[in-house]
């Protein structure tokens, strides 16, 4: 069965420091693997997927993420967190069109 | 620019009226559209999954007549929440993937207030 974790609810970062937001993943099959960004009142827009090429996965914004079977993980980074950074992140598991399981999502809060 | 338009983007009712959500697709055809519910600062949950020419399928302890969905047209899928209540007030998303097995595009929600 799929699921996914996030590990953490809340991450508070100051700006121009590295970012983490960690993923765990279980799934039958080889899924794909998404991160999404969701600020205030708004919709999710895709950061990036992972849908079995590269293990490291780069998206927009300066977001990347690294797909490790070994440890069923898929968190996502960057190297410099900026104020606007801040929202809701929710880390994706899909199998096919209908099997798409939401993490609970974490908060990124970026300090001045 | 957006491919998913949800209209309206906020919506305030009074109990017992119904209102009705619209979620289209702008530059592709979407044969299958999921409409997600959303409390504060909780994930999505899933409500139902929208199938154009037939009936959706919902989830386990959704409403069906509570939550009527509509899939007329490839390019459009509407959500009614019948006789709401105050505790239907939430924040509503529906999504749309390009092609089977892609990435999800979002609707932009419909914060609903029931008063």
């Amino acid at each position: 069965a799929q699921s996914v974790t996030q590990l953490d609810s809340h991450v508070s970062v100051s700006e121009g420091t590295p970012v983490l937001l960690r993923c765990n993943y279980s799934s039958s099959y080889s899924p794909s693997l998404f991160w999404y960004v969701q600020h205030p009142n708004k919709g999710l827009q895709l950061l990036l997927k992972y849908t079995s090429a590269a293990t490291l996965v780069k998206g927009i914004n300066g977001f990347e993420a690294e797909f490790k079977k070994s440890e069923t993980s898929f968190h996502l980074t960057k190297p410099s967190a900026h104020m606007s950074d801040a929202a809701e992140y929710f880390c994706v598991v899909q199998e096919g069109a209908s099997k798409i399981i939401f993490g609970s999502g974490t908060r990124l809060s970026i300090r001045p | 620019g957006a491919v998913v338009s949800q209209h309206p983007s906020w919506v305030i009712c009074k109990s017992g009226t119904s209102v009705k959500i619209e979620c289209r697709s702008l530059d592709f055809q979407a044969t299958t559209m999921f409409w997600y519910r959303q409390f504060p600062k909780q994930s999505l949950m899933l409500m139902a999954t929208s199938n154009e020419g037939s009936k959706a399928t919902y989830e386990q302890g959704v409403e069906k007549d509570k939550f009527l969905i509509n899939h007329a047209s490839l390019t459009l899928s509407t959500l009614t929440v019948t006789s709401a209540h105050p505790e239907d007030s939430s924040f509503y998303i529906c999504s749309a993937p390009r092609e089977y097995n892609s990435p999800l595009h979002f609707g932009n929600g419909t914060r609903l207030t029931v008063t």
